[in-house]
């Protein structure tokens, strides 16, 4: 998984709490990308990085922020989590118009 | 913004037969086209990727086409085998990449 962790890997949680899910690079990428994976709709963009505090929204970023302290981590939160944020949550680096390489996703149910 | 159609959403195939899964893209600026192969349980590995100054790409078993007058690309897999049988996305990218929804492969030995 080109030296991307994700964490956790899985968590439940109930619907009004914040949840953060983190991811870690060894490979000192300047783009990290947050997705969520959903059956019958692909990967869509949350949120992504272009370089230590520099962020931007994507397609699907209502309910969600996210925060690069480090070049080597990009953090996701979930506001006030709702059923409708769960999900399979994958972290990607790559630069635009390259090939992105993922990590191993964090399963979140939100009951 | 940028709309890709993956088709079709599910594929059988008996072992040895040929694979065939195709996309369609809405904007002509997109200049890169990787393909991504999902396992279970695991993030979407790069297989094979086409830029948009090519028309065709092989690797092994795998080879992509590209058709920028028609936007539309396609993943061929030829001599399947039962360790092919995974979820296999299209993407299309400009500077955001967008993905299909993706096809689940079955090969049955």
């Amino acid at each position: 998984d080109a030296g991307i962790t994700q964490s956790p890997r899985h968590k439940v949680t109930e619907t009004g709490t914040p949840v953060t899910l983190r991811c870690h690079q060894t490979e000192n990428h300047r783009y990290m990308y947050w997705y969520r994976q959903d059956p019958g709709h692909g990967l869509r963009l949350i949120h992504y990085s272009y370089g230590v505090k520099d962020t931007d929204k994507g397609e699907v970023s209502d309910g969600y922020s996210v925060s690069r302290s480090k070049t080597e981590d990009f953090l996701l939160t979930l506001e006030s989590a709702t059923s409708s944020q769960t999900s399979v949550y994958f972290c990607a680096i790559g630069a635009p118009q390259e090939t992105q390489y993922f990590g191993p996703g964090t399963r979140l149910l939100v009951l | 913004g940028e709309n890709v159609e993956q088709h079709p959403s599910t594929l059988s195939v008996q072992e040895g037969d040929s694979a065939v899964i195709k996309c369609t893209y809405s904007d002509s600026a997109s200049n890169y086209f990787p393909w991504y192969k999902q396992e279970l349980g695991k993030g979407p590995q790069l297989i094979i990727d086409i830029r948009s100054n090519v028309g065709e790409k092989k690797d092994q078993r795998i080879a992509v086409t590209l058709n920028k007058t028609a936007k539309h690309f396609s993943l061929h897999i030829t001599e399947t085998q039962p360790e092919d049988s995974a979820v296999y996305f299209c993407a299309a990218s400009n500077n955001d990449m967008r993905f299909g929804a993706g096809t689940r492969l079955t090969v049955k030995p």
